[in-house]
């Protein structure tokens, strides 16, 4: 069974870094291709970034809001895949789920998430 | 604003039937296969539909999705007080390079 947890969500300043992971299981975590979502206080799901498999190139891609400050790793001798945040701002505040995606395409499991608050 | 337009919100009655509505454009819908998302409340989203019209195991055949052109539909049959939640659709953008999901619409059973 996969499984998916994400940890190291925490209340920090506007300026701040943060790094999360994200804990795999049940599943060729280094063939994986991982997903970022978040979703922010009772709205959408937001894609933040996606890092491809080894086999795949190891390719990160980010949604623009994010570019340039966040940074997606993996470190697959220890099934976990990694967002850093810099720079953060308040409008970073959101619950940020990791996922799979799938042979299929999609974002076929998700953890269950870990908050992230943004405040002064 | 989302890139892909879902309705906010939608309503039916225990047994009946709904159907949800995402457009997008040919960048993203017209060109990449769309997914489905269920968020029940306090939860993380599920996946639901893959592939435009494909169920992942365990997902009930109430269940159907749709692709025409640039927009793409969610059909709910049947519909059980347990449906009620949170519906995302989700398409890879090729202009964008990234996964763009709609604004979700809020399902309501009365």
């Amino acid at each position: 069974e996969v499984q998916l947890v994400e940890s190291g969500g925490d209340l920090v300043q506007p300026g701040e870094s943060l790094r999360l992971s994200c804990g795999g299981s049940g599943f060729t975590f280094s063939t994986a291709w991982m997903s970022w979502v978040r979703q922010a206080p009772g709205k959408g799901l937001e894609w933040v970034g996606r890092s491809k498999g080894k086999i795949d190139g190891g390719t990160t891609y980010y949604a623009a809001p994010v570019k340039g400050r966040f940074t997606i790793s993996r470190d697959d001798s220890i099934n976990t895949l990694y967002l850093q945040m810099n720079s953060l701002k308040t409008e970073d505040t959101a619950v940020y789920y990791c996922t799979t995606e799938g042979g299929y395409g999609g974002h076929s499991h998700w953890g269950p998430g870990t908050l992230v608050t943004v405040s002064s | 604003q989302s890139v892909l337009t879902q309705p906010p919100s939608a309503s039916g009655t225990p047994g009946q039937g709904v159907t949800i509505s995402c457009s997008g454009s040919s960048s993203n819908i017209g060109s990449n296969y769309v997914y489905w998302y269920q968020q029940l409340p306090g939860t993380a989203p599920k996946f639901l539909i893959y592939r435009n019209s494909q169920r992942p195991s365990g997902v009930p055949d109430r269940f159907s999705g749709s692709k025409s052109g640039t927009s793409a539909s969610l059909a709910i049959s049947g519909l059980r007080s347990e449906d009620e939640g949170d519906y995302y659709c989700a398409a890879w953008d090729d202009s964008l390079s990234g996964w763009m999901f709609g604004g979700g619409t809020k399902l309501t059973v009365l």
